[in-house]
């Protein structure tokens, strides 16, 4: 069975600190797909990111960037010098098969106050 | 625009009584899903559809009925056999079923159950 594990329920952070959201994930597959979402305030989940488990390589987007490693069943993600428009719950995900059902992990919310 | 409209926003339900939750989708995608979310946890997945006329059953379809007889609409009906209805709904679609690719969301309704 598949599962995404978000140990940090709440981070409260200061401008343009940096901080890094972690994700831990479960999964007997070899073939595998790993989301980010943010949720703002509005509701609807917003696409960050998706890595297939096959692509070891780190990404950066801007401010954004993921670090992945199968070692660790990990796929951190990190804001680099936070902003108050970043606050949201963000969301780690999991799918295993071509149904693209997700599996949820719980949600870090982040507060970045000015 | 292209994206995904739920509706109503904020709805207010007595017990015993059932309500329908609409989501359209303007997107042309072939799936979609709908999953609920409860304060401090991740989403659950309720029922999806890959297809017109054909649904299948999440992990926490009981007490909830959808049906899918156009391509841009899939209406979940949260019954009275639902033990727990108050919760954030969440409606998502995606282009296809085969690469597993990034869901859209909708804005989300927040049923409270008096």
């Amino acid at each position: 069975a598949q599962k995404v594990t978000q140990a940090q329920t709440e981070i409260s952070v200061v401008e343009k600190e940096d901080v890094t959201l972690d994700c831990v994930y479960e999964t007997r597959d070899t073939t595998y797909y790993l989301f980010w979402y943010k949720q703002p305030p509005s509701g609807e989940l917003v696409f960050l990111i998706r890595r297939n488990s096959f692509d070891e390589q780190n990404e950066i987007s801007g401010r954004y960037s993921w670090n992945f490693q199968k070692s660790t069943s990990s796929f951190n993600f990190t804001i680099t010098a936070s902003q108050v428009v970043d606050s949201a719950v963000y969301f780690c995900a999991l799918s295993e098969n071509a149904g693209n059902m997700l599996t949820f992990g719980g949600g870090t919310r982040l507060m970045v106050k000015p | 625009d292209g994206g995904i409209t739920q509706s109503p926003k904020y709805l207010f339900r007595k017990e015993g009584q059932n309500v329908t939750l609409s989501c359209e989708q303007n997107l042309n995608h072939d799936a979609m899903y709908w999953y609920r979310q409860d304060p401090g946890q991740g989403l659950r997945l309720i029922y999806y559809s890959q297809i017109v006329n054909d649904f299948q059953k999440g992990d926490i379809a009981e007490g909830y009925s959808v049906s899918r007889e156009k391509k841009e609409s899939f209406p979940l009906t949260v019954t009275s056999a639902q033990k727990n209805p108050t919760a954030f709904y969440l409606c998502a679609s995606c282009a296809g079923s085969g690469e597993t690719g990034e869901l859209f969301f909708g804005e989300g309704s927040r049923l409270t159950v008096l």
